[in-house]
């Protein structure tokens, strides 16, 4: 039969506000993790990572908030422009040196201006 | 700024035939990965590469699949014999440690 896509989560917020992508991952053991941004036609571009030994970290525009506990990721996007539409990927990787990334299924993120 | 060039943009191919597709990875970076992505879903391991070996494959890696390092700039992924399933777009990573990086991609279409 035919095979369908998945059916991507999708965020809209208006130009200007924060927006907030969250992510969970599936292995304890992972150590590391990226979010990556992928506009159509084009591959993952790294945006920010996080060790599993840091809580928080902050880029420009953009932080990523790591608990562990509930093995949770999010990626915050301060004063979202067009330009942040895309889709967004969180990975995990158990080994952070040359392991494998696990992707997970990505979050659609519209700006309206 | 340096970056993971992959060659062609478009591969276009009769099922059953052979096809390569080519990486350039970032020139100091020492682990080299495939992905591929089938529309609309997510990106999929296929394969990792370092010191001149595969360190790691998925599932998806058969025997269909192999890689090469020929010289100290490409990374190339052959599929020796196409499948209508094998139709996705094929993104090629390198990292120097942790960090991947990864190419504009392949869209392989297999008719």
């Amino acid at each position: 039969g035919e095979s369908v896509g998945l059916h991507l989560p999708t965020l809209s917020v208006q130009e200007g506000d924060n927006s907030i992508i969250n992510c969970a991952y599936s292995n304890s053991a992972s150590d590391y993790f990226i979010w990556y941004k992928q506009e159509s036609g084009k591959g993952p571009q790294f945006i920010i990572d996080i060790r599993s030994n840091m809580d928080k970290r902050q880029g420009q525009r953009v932080t990523v908030l790591l608990n562990k506990t509930v093995k949770h990721l999010s990626l915050q996007i301060a004063a979202t422009q067009p330009g942040d539409s895309a889709v967004y990927f969180c990975a995990e990787k158990v080994n952070n040196q040359g392991g494998k990334l696990i992707f997970g299924q990505g979050t659609e993120l519209s700006v309206k201006p | 700024e340096p970056e993971v060039t992959q060659t062609p943009s478009h591969q276009v191919t009769q099922m059953g035939q052979e096809v390569i597709l080519r990486c350039v990875p970032i020139s100091n970076h020492l682990y080299f990965y495939w992905y591929r992505q089938i529309l609309g879903q997510k990106v999929e391991f296929l394969v990792s590469f370092y010191n001149n070996e595969i360190s790691e494959k998925s599932e998806i890696f058969d025997d269909q699949f192999s890689v090469e390092r020929p010289d100290g700039s490409n990374f190339t992924l052959k599929i020796r014999s196409t499948k209508l399933e094998d139709s996705a777009m094929y993104f090629c990573a390198s990292a120097f440690v942790a960090e991947a990086f990864f190419g504009q991609g392949t869209r392989l279409t297999v008719v």
